[in-house]
């Protein structure tokens, strides 16, 4: 079993739907929990990230943590076609020399 | 501030033939990385750099072999490529999040490689 699980898609959804995008895990020492977007033919970029439980907020953005369900999620509110890109989750334990553990990334396309 | 920057973008060889890629950030960032990415399998960590002079293996490093040149660059090295290594290789250099804990990655726009 993966240590993060990510549904690969593609998942296709109109212009200003709510998209929900999620990764389950199997380590319990996971205390970060980051989403990178990747355009076709680019590298990662960093969009947001969270720290142990809760919700954070950034523009139409949300992230969501369950360290109960060993569960999180990404929300994009009214997507456009911009964001038609690869979501992938990555988490890591909080010692120094703790790596991210990344998710197979799920495949994102907004039709207009 | 170009960031991460990779050479080459593209590369094709012969199974057996040796090549290295090249990846410098300008951030002033500690540690770097490298990674492959393949579908299915998601981005996995060959080798990573804390500092200057360190180097560590990652997931899989076998058939790879990385220097830390300086601060700024992090080489990767195939010595006698294989089909197996076929894929997208991104070069990461990091910071510490604002009050610690773990690291935020900045990534390069990868190589991607094809060994027959």
């Amino acid at each position: 079993q993966k240590e993060v699980e990510q549904d690969p898609g593609p998942l296709s959804v109109p212009e200003g739907a709510i998209v929900s995008l999620n990764c389950t895990y199997s380590n319990s020492a996971f205390q970060y929990f980051m989403w990178y977007r990747q355009y076709s033919r680019k590298g990662p970029e960093l969009l947001m990230y969270t720290y142990s439980s809760g919700n954070k907020e950034d523009g139409r953005f949300t992230a969501q943590v369950d360290k109960s369900s060993k569960y999180i999620s990404l929300f994009i509110r009214d997507s456009q076609p911009s964001d038609s890109a690869t979501y992938l989750c990555a988490m890591s334990g909080a010692h120094n020399t703790d790596k991210l553990i990344f998710g197979t990334g799920t495949r994102l396309q907004v039709f207009p | 501030n170009a960031g991460v920057t990779q050479t080459p973008k593209f590369q094709v060889l012969k199974t057996g033939q040796s090549m290295t890629l090249q990846c410098a950030q300008d951030m002033n960032h500690n540690s770097m990385y490298w990674y492959r990415q393949d579908p299915g399998m998601g981005l996995r960590l060959i080798y990573y750099s804390a500092s200057e002079g360190t180097t560590d293996k990652g997931e899989v490093p076998n058939g790879y072999n990385v220097s830390r040149l300086n601060k700024r660059e992090f080489s990767l090295r195939l010595e006698s490529a294989a089909p197996s290594q076929t894929s997208v290789y991104f070069c990461a250099s990091s910071e510490r999040l604002a009050g610690g804990g773990t690291d935020t990655q900045y990534f390069g726009p990868g190589t991607r490689l094809t060994v027959l």
